[in-house]
């Protein structure tokens, strides 16, 4: 498997314009997370996704800030408008859900991130 | 979730054991002790979970006391490679997945 991918890896954009980041998660599992990491605020989780259904967004930072899943090998993040204090590492990850009772769903495989430099 | 708190930095000398040892004194019964592991400019990697005693993997190993209120990660024989942020977490068996990282123990191996 080709691991989580995530597009694009490097974005510089102005202030202003909209930013649509993109991830492909593992085929199979059925979690989807965004995350945003910056020196300050270490790794922050925006939102997840089960079965293609938001079920946590109360980690995203305010109303410019979206998530889409529209199947289950896609999902989106949007800026609109992106604002300079938005460039982070951005980075999705995907987990399976594990049917013996032994183990819990905890093992989440990140994709590379998105470096997002907001000018 | 229950709160974690482990050091923010430790250095060490290749070919050294390396402990880095998390308090969680607030993990509940069904919390399970989970450790990642972020390479610069990577994404974080899983790399160790248990819930008591003793857990041993390829990577490193976990020791968790009978309270469970502490969990120590070892990484025998540590080289250059090492080098990276560790992040100790607890999480329930079931339920909420979503994962607080905090801010990591960054393990800077020294040549």
């Amino acid at each position: 498997d080709a691991g989580v991918i995530q597009s694009p890896r490097h974005e510089v954009t102005e202030m202003g314009q909209e930013v649509t980041l993109r991830c492909k998660p593992i085929s199979g599992h059925d979690y989807l997370f965004w995350y945003r990491q910056t020196m300050m605020r270490g790794l922050e989780l925006l939102i997840y996704f089960n079965n293609n259904v938001p079920i946590d967004d109360s980690g995203m930072p305010e109303d410019r800030f979206s998530a889409k899943m529209p199947n289950a090998s896609f999902s989106t993040l949007k800026i609109q408008p992106s604002e300079p204090r938005d460039s982070a590492v951005y980075f999705c990850a995907s987990s399976p859900t594990y049917s013996t009772p032994l183990l819990s769903s905890y093992e989440q495989y990140f994709g590379p991130g998105t470096r997002l430099t907001v000018t | 979730l229950a709160k974690t708190t482990q050091p923010i930095s430790m250095d060490s000398y290749e070919g050294q054991e390396v402990n880095i040892t998390c308090s969680h004194n607030n993990i509940a019964t069904n919390d399970y002790i989970t450790w990642y592991q972020q390479f610069p400019s990577q994404g974080p990697r899983f790399i160790i979970q248990g819930y008591k005693t003793k857990v041993t993997n390829e990577v490193a190993s976990l020791f968790i006391p009978a309270d469970r209120k502490s969990s120590t990660l070892s990484l025998p024989r540590v080289s250059l490679s090492d080098t990276a942020v560790y992040y100790c977490l607890v999480v329930p068996k079931t339920g909420a997945n979503n994962l607080f990282f905090g801010t990591g123990t960054r393990l800077t191996v020294i040549p």
